[in-house]
C-alpha cells in the first residue's frame, strides 16, 4: 500500500482567514514532504520532516507553517494568505534519511480570494 | 545549466506507437533517477525507478539510464490515448540529513487515437 491521503480535496479562503492542510500516511515513512505546484510548473519543495524533525525549509513565507504531530501526520497551517499562494499543494513521504522514493497524495488545490 | 533536462514538448505520437522520453541532468554524483506521470488536476504518479546504468522494463514502461552521458529516458510500447500526460523526470540531490528531489520541467505526452 503506497497511499497517502490529503484533505481537503479543494479549499479556497479569504486573505484573511487561518486554515490548515492535512496528509496522512501509514507506510511507516519517516520523512513527509510539503511541495506546492502552479499550473505548468513542475512540484517546488516547500519543507521537509525527517523523523519528525523540520530538516529543510525552503525559504518559505512565514504565512505558512508546517507541523508534524507525529510520524503519520504532516499538517500545513495556513495564515494571511496572497492569491499568488493559490496552487496545488501536494505531500509526500519516502522511507526515511536514505529511503528516497517519494510517493504523493493526491493534493489540495487552493484558491485564496 | 539547469539541474535537471526535459523538452516540454508537446511530444504527439499516434496509438500503438513507442513513446520516448527523454530526460539529461547535471550532477555526476546522482545515484537515484524517477519517472512521474502527472494527469492535468492530479498529483505526480510513480511510474518507474532506476538506480543501475541499463534498462529497467515494467509492463509496457523501460527506463534507460546512462550515467556516463548523464541521461536517463522513459520508453512507453504501445503508447494508448490514456498514457496522455505530463512526464515529469526527477532526480535525488544528496545534502546533509535529508535528500531533496529535483524535478525537471516535465514532458507532456499526447498519444493520437
Amino acid at each position: 500500500d503506497t497511499e497517502v491521503t490529503q484533505t481537503p480535496k479543494h479549499l479556497v479562503m479569504g486573505m484573511t482567514n487561518k486554515k490548515s492542510l492535512k496528509c496522512e500516511q501509514h507506510m511507516g515513512h519517516r520523512a513527509m514532504y510539503w511541495y506546492k505546484q502552479k499550473a505548468k510548473k513542475p512540484p517546488e519543495l516547500m519543507f521537509v520532516y525527517s523523523y519528525e524533525k523540520l530538516s529543510i525549509n525552503e525559504s518559505v513565507p512565514s504565512r505558512f507553517s508546517p507541523e508534524c504531530p507525529n510520524s503519520s501526520l504532516l499538517n500545513l497551517h495556513l495564515h494571511a494568505l496572497q492569491p499568488e499562494d493559490s496552487a496545488l499543494y501536494l505531500c509526500a513521504s519516502s522511507q526515511g534519511r536514505r529511503g528516497e522514493t517519494q510517493y504523493f497524495g493526491p493534493g489540495t488545490r487552493l484558491l485564496v480570494l | 545549466q539547469k539541474e535537471v533536462e526535459q523538452n516540454s514538448g508537446p511530444l504527439s505520437v499516434p496509438e500503438g506507437a513507442i513513446a520516448s522520453l527523454n530526460c539529461t541532468y547535471s550532477d555526476r554524483g546522482s545515484q537515484s533517477f524517477f519517472w512521474y506521470r502527472q494527469y492535468s488536476g492530479k498529483s505526480p504518479e510513480l511510474i518507474m525507478f532506476i538506480y543501475s546504468n541499463g534498462d529497467k522494463e515494467d509492463g509496457r514502461f523501460t527506463a534507460q539510464l546512462n550515467k556516463a552521458s548523464q541521461y536517463v529516458s522513459l520508453l512507453i510500447r504501445d503508447s494508448q490515448p490514456s498514457d496522455s500526460a505530463t512526464y515529469l523526470c526527477a532526480v535525488i540531490r544528496y545534502g546533509g540529513a535529508t535528500n531533496k528531489l529535483i524535478f525537471g520541467t516535465g514532458t507532456l505526452l499526447a498519444v493520437q487515437p
